[in-house]
């Protein structure tokens, strides 16, 4: 059974940098028809897709985020990581990882981690 | 980016009732409509992709329906499970845009 699992600090300051891992288990993160992802969720607010990429290293980010935001794959941990540059309180929420499954031309985020609150705060 | 909205916002209801959420695109986006459920402090679960394709392992409760812009999730019959907020995504062009959501809760 394919699970996801976010870790990294839950408190970060206000201009430093957010990173979060991924990990993959029941699963390679090497398929070939699949992408991981992260969305995000602000306390009482909707979801926000962040960026995606594929085992190989392609990647798409959302604009809004883009020039703060990398998204990488280690394939021999299983993993993926996000960071996301130069917080603000804006930044504080849950952040989730997902697998992006590609289906007859149309993805959706089939696998969901639990999700980790981040909060931005000095 | 392709705005989504939802009606309604939020609903109350009972166990056994019969529900509609509904799910607008600011453009056409074919069949690219997903659906998810979400509890409280609880990950997303997609129940509906590709507008009208069950999710293996979601009760046939759900169904799901449209093109273009407009687009509905029904729940033939509200479980006490049910009880949630309910998310539409398009996946028809990046970014990637969800819907702000409809709260469902108890009558």
């Amino acid at each position: 059974q394919l699970q996801l699992q976010e870790s990294g600090p839950r408190l970060v300051k206000p201009s430093e940098t957010l990173s979060l891992t991924c990990t993959v288990s029941g699963g390679s993160i090497s398929s070939g028809s699949y992408f991981w992802g992260w969305i995000r969720q602000p306390p009482g607010k909707g979801l926000e897709w962040i960026a995606s990429i594929y085992y190989s290293g392609s990647t798409y980010y959302n604009p809004s985020l883009k020039s703060r935001v990398t998204i990488s794959v280690d394939r021999s941990k299983n993993q993926f990581s996000l960071r996301l540059n130069s917080v603000t309180a804006a930044d504080t929420a849950v952040y989730y990882c997902a697998r992006v499954r590609m289906v007859n031309a149309t993805e959706d985020f089939d696998h969901w981690g639990q999700g980790t609150l981040v909060t931005v705060s000095s | 980016d392709i705005q989504m909205t939802q009606s309604p916002s939020s609903l109350s209801a009972s166990v056994g009732d019969r529900l509609t959420i509904t799910c607008r695109a600011s453009q056409s986006i074919s069949t690219y409509l997903n659906w998810y459920r979400q509890k409280p402090g609880k990950a997303p679960k997609l129940l509906i992709y590709a507008s009208s394709s069950l999710q293996s392992g979601v009760p046939p409760r759900f169904s799901g329906s449209g093109s273009g812009t407009d687009f509905t999730l029904t729940i033939s019959s509200l479980q006490p499970e049910d009880f949630a907020t309910y998310y539409c995504q398009q996946s028809h062009s990046s970014p990637f845009t969800f819907g702000p959501g409809t709260t469902v809760d108890l009558k």
